[in-house]
Order: C-alpha cells, then structure tokens, then sequence
C-alpha cells in the first residue's frame, strides 16, 4: 500500500527566502505525481504534475522535482511571498491506478512580511 | 477550458438525514471523475471514482453511495447520515496529461 510522507508539517519563513517542501513515497512504481496547494475552505489547486519519465518541472517561481528510484519530490519555491501562504499537498498516482491519487499530509507554510 | 462545479458549497444536516452532493464538469467529455473527503485533521480519502455513465468503483466501504447519470455529473448520496459523515468533499476530474482537477468543495457538517 502506498504511502506518503510529507515533511515539515508547518514551516515558517520570512519573505524572500527560497524554501524547499519535501515529499516521500514508499512504492516507486508510480505513474505521476501532482503538486497541490490549498488554501483554507478552498479546495485544490494544481501546482505541478511531474510524470515518472520526468525529471521535473517548473511553472514561475515554482520548481518540483522527482528522483523516482529513491522515492521522492521535492517542491521549491524561489522568493517567498505572503501570497504563497496556505497548505501544500503532495499526490502520487500508482502505475495502474485510474488516476486515483494517495495524499500527504501537507505541508502548512506561512510567509510573513 | 473546463469548470467544474459543485453544489451545495456548505451543508448543515442532521443525523439520520438524507445526503446528495452534486459535481458537475464542463469543456471536457467522458472525463474519470472523483469523490474525495477531507476530515478534520485527516488528509485526503478517495472514496469514488467513475470512468464512465453508470460505473462506480467504491474504494471504501461506508454509507455512501455514488452515481454517474450523466457523462458528467457526478452525484455523491447517503440514505442516512452519520456523524462521521461530516467533512470537506471534493469532486475531481482527470484531463488527458492525467493530472487531476478539484472543484471548490462541499463542507458537511452532521449535527
């Protein structure tokens, strides 16, 4: 059964620092993984997908990686803002898997000025 | 570009009551669709997810219940409501890259 770890819980930073978000799964035999972000009472929305033949993939000031062997994904952010507070979620889809995603936990960041 | 829906946003009902959350998706066509729930303190759950008209696959047994009358409405229904039932649920969609989509969101809560 698939799992997946996300760590820290909560992370805290001032604006401007660059940050990393990581993310680890215990069954490599994925078929992609998706980045999401939260924020409260909201539902989902999508950062990243990364297939397994990826690498990773950017989209502005986000870049996510993924090392499939060693069972991991990192989420970078570059210049914090306020803007970037809320929760991010890590999702990795199983080989045969209708798209059916198992979840993280979450990361909660909070940005301060 | 493709929506998706989902009605009612908040939902307060009571105990042994009646549940039916509606998703419905627009711009795509025989999308996979999804339930998911997310309970206070617990990460995601999926609990549905249909690859066509008429075919349910439960990933969880409770009582729930899911249907697809519609290439793309998706209905999430309970005869009678727990107090566990409560949560946030979020339909989803998958687009061809297989990324998955999320609507805003039901917030049910069961008194």
């Amino acid at each position: 059964k698939q799992e997946v770890t996300q760590i820290p819980a909560a992370l805290s930073v001032p604006e401007g620092e660059n940050l990393v978000l990581n993310c680890s799964f215990t069954d490599s035999a994925i078929y992609n993984l998706q980045w999401f972000r939260q924020d409260p009472g909201k539902g989902l929305t999508s950062l990243l997908l990364i297939q397994s033949s990826q690498r990773e993939q950017t989209s502005g000031r986000l870049n996510a990686s993924l090392d499939k062997s060693s069972g991991r994904s990192t989420l970078y952010i570059a210049a914090s803002q306020p803007g970037d507070s809320a929760t991010y979620l890590c999702a990795v889809a199983g080989g045969t898997s209708y798209g059916k995603l198992t979840f993280g936990q979450g990361t909660i960041l909070t940005v301060h000025p | 570009s493709q929506t998706i829906h989902q009605w009612p946003a908040t939902l307060v009902q009571p105990v042994g009551s009646p549940l039916s959350l509606e998703c419905t998706v627009e711009g795509t066509s025989n999308p996979n669709l999804y339930w998911y729930r997310q309970a206070a303190g617990r990460g995601l759950q999926l609990l549905f997810y249909s690859v066509g008209i008429g075919q349910i696959s439960s990933e969880v047994p409770q009582n729930l219940s899911a249907s697809r009358p519609q290439d793309r409405q998706f209905i999430l229904s309970s005869k009678k409501l727990l107090l566990s039932d409560s949560g946030f649920y979020l339909c989803a969609w998958r687009n061809p890259t297989s990324a998955l989509f999320f609507g805003p969101g039901t917030r049910l809560t069961v008194l």
